[in-house]
């Protein structure tokens, strides 16, 4: 069965950095476009980034563009959130979400989450 | 930004009522909508996509209907595992989501 499983999250003060890891398992993960989306505590949904299957594509929302990296090694199965220059404002549930076949960012399954939390 | 505005924001319902929550998208969107269930602490989960499409395995109670710029997720006999925030997401241009609907127990 799917499972997508983050791992990273913890507590890191306003300008740090953290790496968020997803470990994917049962699915031919390099066929997927992969996506982090990312929820605020008592807030709503929030996409981030996607990365192609190839990773050769990659988006950002603007709230993180020129902040946040993502990437993935499809030989581990894995995919990863490089976040810098942190801010309050990113404290929240991080989620990776696999990709539908009929579009990149339809979400059909998600991890359980990881949370970061920003604060000094 | 493709901005989705989601109403009521939350309602109070028993078992056994047809729901409705609306969804109405800042531009065209096509039927490029789905629709999402949260529970407390779990990840949301994908209920119907290409705004009418049910995702294998949701019951078919949960049906959706709209295009362009307005869109409605219906819950036609609610059951008690369907007390949950409900979402709607528009993959037109990358993707936003709507604030959320809570659904209540009156």
């Amino acid at each position: 069965q799917v499972q997508l499983v983050e791992s990273g999250g913890g507590l890191v003060k306003p300008g740090g950095s953290l790496r968020l890891s997803c470990a994917a398992s049962g699915f031919t993960f390099s066929d997927y476009y992969m996506s982090w989306i990312r929820q605020a505590p008592g807030k709503g949904l929030e996409w981030v980034s996607y990365i192609s299957s190839s990773g050769s594509t990659i988006y950002y929302a603007d709230s993180v563009k020129g902040r946040f990296t993502i990437s993935r090694d499809n030989a581990k199965n894995s995919l990863y959130l490089q976040m810098n220059s942190l801010r309050a404002e990113d404290t929240a549930v991080y989620y990776c979400a696999r990709g539908c076949v009929v579009a990149a960012t339809v979400f059909d399954y998600w991890g359980q989450g990881t949370l970061v939390t920003v604060s000094s | 930004a493709i901005r989705m505005t989601q109403s009521p924001s939350s309602l109070s319902a028993s078992t056994g009522d047809r729901v409705t929550i609306t969804c109405r998208a800042s531009q065209g969107i096509s039927s490029y909508l789905a629709w999402y269930q949260q529970k407390p602490g779990k990840a949301p989960k994908l209920l119907i996509y290409a705004a009418s499409t049910l995702q294998s395995g949701v019951p078919s109670r949960f049906s959706g209907s709209g295009s362009g710029t307005d869109f409605t997720l219906t819950i036609s006999c609610l059951q008690s595992e369907d007390f949950a925030t409900y979402y709607c997401q528009q993959y037109y241009s990358y993707s936003t989501f709507g604030q959320g609907t809570k659904v209540e127990i009156k």
